[in-house]
């Protein structure tokens, strides 16, 4: 299994960022998927989930009406359109699969068994 | 749910056990909580879930307790490579991080 983000850089307040995460070594439409944030020595911030065909997504309060999450089943990729950044969206996103499949989740969220390394979005002007 | 962890910081000679504690704002499924390890530079790793279930790998030495708002995760024989940032996690229904104990050497 791994997961390769991609898409982080130094952008200004107010503009947009793409993140993407790659996935491989699982069947991409058996798993939920996660992003996770880590501001700069601080701890971890779930950030937005989406099911494992993509029709239910969920957002944290601090980003809802701004992020949006999506999945490529063509590409096994996940992604966060991040817009209007504020410095607060300043950490490092990590994309995480969730560690039960369709067929196996309890519970709507699960818990996340594999992250990718993260990838840094830096807002500042 | 708000996730509190105690202590922030901790400072331990290897070999020691040590317990780390999560409390919720309200009353949580035992199902429901999650622990990670973050070492410096790394992405976090899952230890346990649903409270006291250890995934494949993860030794015997980490282990899992609580119910209602109060859980916590003991480390037994504390080696180099388990002084880390632990957080917990809660899930289910929503999705939150308590603010992560920092164990240290002392």
């Amino acid at each position: 299994v791994q997961l390769v983000e991609s898409g982080g850089g130094v952008v200004q307040p107010g503009r947009s960022l793409r993140l993407s995460c790659a996935t491989s070594g699982f069947t991409f439409t058996n798993y939920a998927l996660h992003w996770v944030r880590q501001a700069p020595g601080k701890g971890l911030e779930w950030v937005a989930f989406i099911s494992y065909d993509g029709e239910k997504k969920y957002y944290a309060d601090s980003v809802k009406g701004r992020f949006t999450i999506s999945r490529d089943i063509s590409r096994n990729t996940v992604s966060l359109q991040m817009n209007t950044l504020t410095p607060e969206d300043t950490a490092t996103y990590y994309c995480a699969r969730e560690g039960c499949s369709s067929a196996t989740c309890r519970a709507e969220l699960s818990p996340v068994d594999f992250w990718g390394q993260g990838t840094l979005v830096t807002v500042s002007s | 749910i708000v996730l509190t962890q105690s202590p922030g910081n901790l400072s331990v000679s290897p070999g020691e056990t040590v317990t780390l504690s999560c409390r919720a704002s309200q009353s949580v499924s035992s199902l429901d909580i999650a622990w990670y390890q973050q070492r410096p530079g790394q992405a976090p790793k899952i230890l346990m879930y649903d409270t006291s279930v250890r995934p494949t790998g993860i030794p015997d030495k980490f282990d899992g307790s609580g119910s209602g708002t109060d859980f916590t995760l003991t480390i037994s024989r504390l080696e180099p490579e388990d002084f880390a940032v632990y957080f917990c996690q809660h899930y289910g229904d929503s999705v939150t991080f308590g603010g992560g104990t920092k164990v240290e050497v002392k």
